[in-house]
């Protein structure tokens, strides 16, 4: 089992849509997760940094966990095409120092 | 603030041929420095990384190699290149090894 899964998608979805992207992870000992928004032919660039203890929002995104399932999320409100991207998820890895392990990461077409 | 510079943008090389990437850090000391290839629609693979000059950790057996000469640079090299080094090589440096990664935007490189 992978140390951190994403759908790779994509994900289309119209204009003004809630979006949610997922990561499922199996290190139940993390204390913290990053997002990452890669544009197409660019490095990642971050977006979130959450702690494991509750939720996070910034604007239209918002961040969240669910440890019981191991779960993490993050949420997009009102869509826009320029969201259009590839979000990946981190965090890091006790196994490895802790240095992060990323997601394979969700392709997102927003549609306008 | 911190900036991050990696070149070229894109490369196309022969088989056979030797490779030498670089990037470096402005507006802070004694970074992380990490070198990553993105395979088309996969995640991130860490090939590098790398504490403090002339220390390098490899992550991957492979064909490739990496060295710091100085605290802000790092360079990623091989002697000939093979058709699987094809990919998108991401540089990135963070604050220690549990910190976000900040990446650069990338060196695509095709072999042929």
């Amino acid at each position: 089992q992978k140390e951190v899964e994403q759908d790779p998608g994509p994900l289309s979805v119209p204009e003004g849509a809630i979006v949610s992207l997922n990561c499922t992870y199996s290190n139940s000992a993390f204390q913290y997760f990053m997002w990452y928004r890669q544009y197409s032919r660019k490095g990642p660039e971050l977006l979130m940094y959450t702690y494991s203890s509750g939720n996070k929002e910034d604007g239209r995104f918002t961040a969240q966990v669910d440890k019981s399932s191991k779960y993490i999320s993050l949420f997009i409100r009102d869509s826009q095409p320029s969201d259009s991207a590839t979000y990946l998820c981190a965090i890091p890895n006790n196994n490895a120092g802790n240095m992060l392990t990323f997601g394979g990461g969700t392709r997102l077409m927003v549609k306008p | 603030s911190q900036t991050i510079h990696q070149w070229p943008a894109t490369l196309v090389q022969p088989v056979g041929s030797p490779l030498s990437l670089e990037c470096t850090v402005e507006g802070t000391s004694n970074p992380n420095l990490y070198w990553y290839r993105q395979a088309a629609g996969r995640g991130l693979q860490l090939l590098f990384y790398s504490v403090g000059i002339g220390q390098i950790s490899s992550e991957v057996p492979q064909n490739l190699s990496a060295s710091r000469p100085q605290d802000r640079q790092f360079i990623l090299s091989s002697k000939k290149l093979l058709l699987s080094d094809s990919g998108f090589y991401l540089c990135a440096w963070s604050v220690s090894r549990d910190s976000p990664l900040h990446f650069g935007n990338g060196t695509r490189l095709t072999v042929t």
